[in-house]
């Protein structure tokens, strides 16, 4: 099946850093990717759709200037996580649509100190 | 928006007893509906799904039911085995190939050996 990458699979920052997360579509082109965030023992709650060559749509309550999605190549999507604070610690796990299937990349852990 | 509910939170059964976790939506557009499991740390992983146009769908000890018109849907595991131990989410999308997928709150589930 399709698969997704992601890097780096952890961070550890310190507040007010920004960190930048990629995802890759490895062997299939992806013109919509999507950015979901984990909280421990929650959910994977859906934080934005990445679209190939065009502005990023955010859910409801998401910072579109503080997380800020780039989808410059079919292959390619990157979440930057601006001015980081403890509160932005989660897991991050974007996801493809390959083959009529939705595709996870291995997610990434960010820890903010 | 779409909006998934899933019951219960967590569930707790005997090695070799069945297993159901029920969901309902709220967007009548939605007509693709996945189950996964996700283990601690890991990405989910499709288990099964069902599209609107089918009311049930088995795959060995795992099946899946849909009622579009209550607009619920329900896992049933059956003979269950202590590595069917984990989370698992249901979700609801208006269809495969670019369309974003909204996630229930979880179910935990334990097998007891």
């Amino acid at each position: 099946g399709a698969v997704v990458s992601q890097h780096p699979s952890r961070v550890i920052c310190k507040s007010g850093t920004s960190v930048k997360i990629e995802c890759r579509s490895l062997d299939f082109q992806a013109t919509t990717m999507f950015w979901y965030r984990q909280f421990p023992k929650q959910s994977l709650m859906l934080m934005a759709t990445s679209n190939e060559g065009s502005k990023a749509t955010y859910e409801q309550g998401v910072e579109k200037d503080k997380f800020l999605i780039n989808h410059a190549s079919l292959t390619l999507s990157t979440l930057t996580v601006t001015s980081a604070h403890p509160e932005d610690s989660s897991f991050y796990i974007c996801s493809a649509w390959g083959d009529n299937e939705q595709f996870f990349g291995p997610g990434t852990r960010l820890t903010v100190l | 928006g779409e909006n998934v509910e899933q019951h219960p939170s967590t569930l707790s059964v005997q090695e070799g007893d069945s297993a159901v976790i029920k969901c309902t939506y709220s967007d009548s557009a939605s007509n693709y509906f996945p189950w996964y499991k996700q283990e601690l740390g890991k990405r989910p992983q499709l288990i099964i799904d069902i599209r609107s146009n089918v009311g049930e769908k088995k795959d060995q000890r795992i099946a899946v039911t849909l009622n579009k018109t209550a607009k619920h849907f329900s896992l049933h595991i059956t003979e269950t085995q202590p590595e069917d131990s984990a989370v698992y989410f249901c979700a609801a999308s208006e269809g495969t190939g670019g369309f974003k997928t909204i996630f229930g709150a979880g179910t935990r589930l334990f097998v007891k050996a």
